[in-house]
């Protein structure tokens, strides 16, 4: 069974430009995350779907940040403008029903704004 | 406001010997808790949870964690640690499907 897919796992741009990042979860699981991770931190909870629905999206900063889920199934993270403190990996996970089901998570895309 | 935090963020052992890594959180009502590993280059995996029930739960690779109420905390143990353990684990809390928060982490190193 595949895990969860994030692309790409790397990204470079420079500051003021957007960027978007892809996260496929395992299939048939309900409730995806979007969780952010700085360097020697733990990850930060940015928004949590349960099927296309955003039923936790108190930490997304909304000036920037978007994220839709339109079909239940995969989504997508953008961030416009970026700034250099959004520098950070950004961590795609899902679980079967709510997050008293193991969160499985996807390797991450790790931005660099410049 | 709810947190989970972790006292050590670095902690070296010797590889055979017996690890305890901490966990507090604050919360107001007991939340789910768990711990998970990040070894590098790789993805987040969970080692255990706890729910409800015994307070000494059993995970993968070796790793249980006692849950104590009277202390707030849910310490991850390893009788004897191996090589392989050295990365970085978080103890993470969840309020029944709301505020899942991480603590910071705490790096293992082992020595061999």
């Amino acid at each position: 069974e595949a895990g969860v897919v994030q692309s790409p796992r790397y990204k470079i741009i420079e500051k003021k430009q957007p960027v978007a990042f892809w996260c496929n979860p395992i299939s048939g699981h309900n409730t995806l995350y979007w969780y952010l991770q700085n360097l020697g931190q733990g990850p930060e909870l940015l928004i949590r779907y349960e099927n296309e629905e955003a039923v936790d999206d108190s930490q997304l900063p909304k000036d920037r940040f978007s994220a839709e889920r339109l079909k239940g199934v995969d989504s997508t993270l953008k961030i416009q403008p970026a700034e250099l403190g959004d520098s950070a990996v950004y961590l795609c996970a899902s679980s079967g029903q709510g997050s008293a089901d193991t969160q499985y998570f996807g390797p991450g895309t790790r931005l660099t704004v410049l | 406001a709810q947190s989970v935090t972790q006292p050590d963020i670095h902690i070296t052992v010797s590889e055979g010997a017996s690890l305890e890594l901490r966990c507090n959180y604050s919360y107001g009502a007991t939340p789910y808790l768990f711990w998970y590993v990040q070894s590098p280059g790789q993805g987040l995996q969970l080692l255990l949870k706890y729910f409800s029930g015994d307070t000494l739960v059993q995970g993968i690779k070796g790793f249980e964690a006692e849950f104590k109420r009277s202390q707030s905390s849910f310490n991850l143990r390893k009788p004897s640690v191996h090589w392989s353990d050295a990365a970085e684990y978080f103890c993470a809390a969840d309020n029944y499907g709301q505020n899942f928060v991480f603590g910071p982490g705490t790096r293992l190193s082992v020595l061999p």
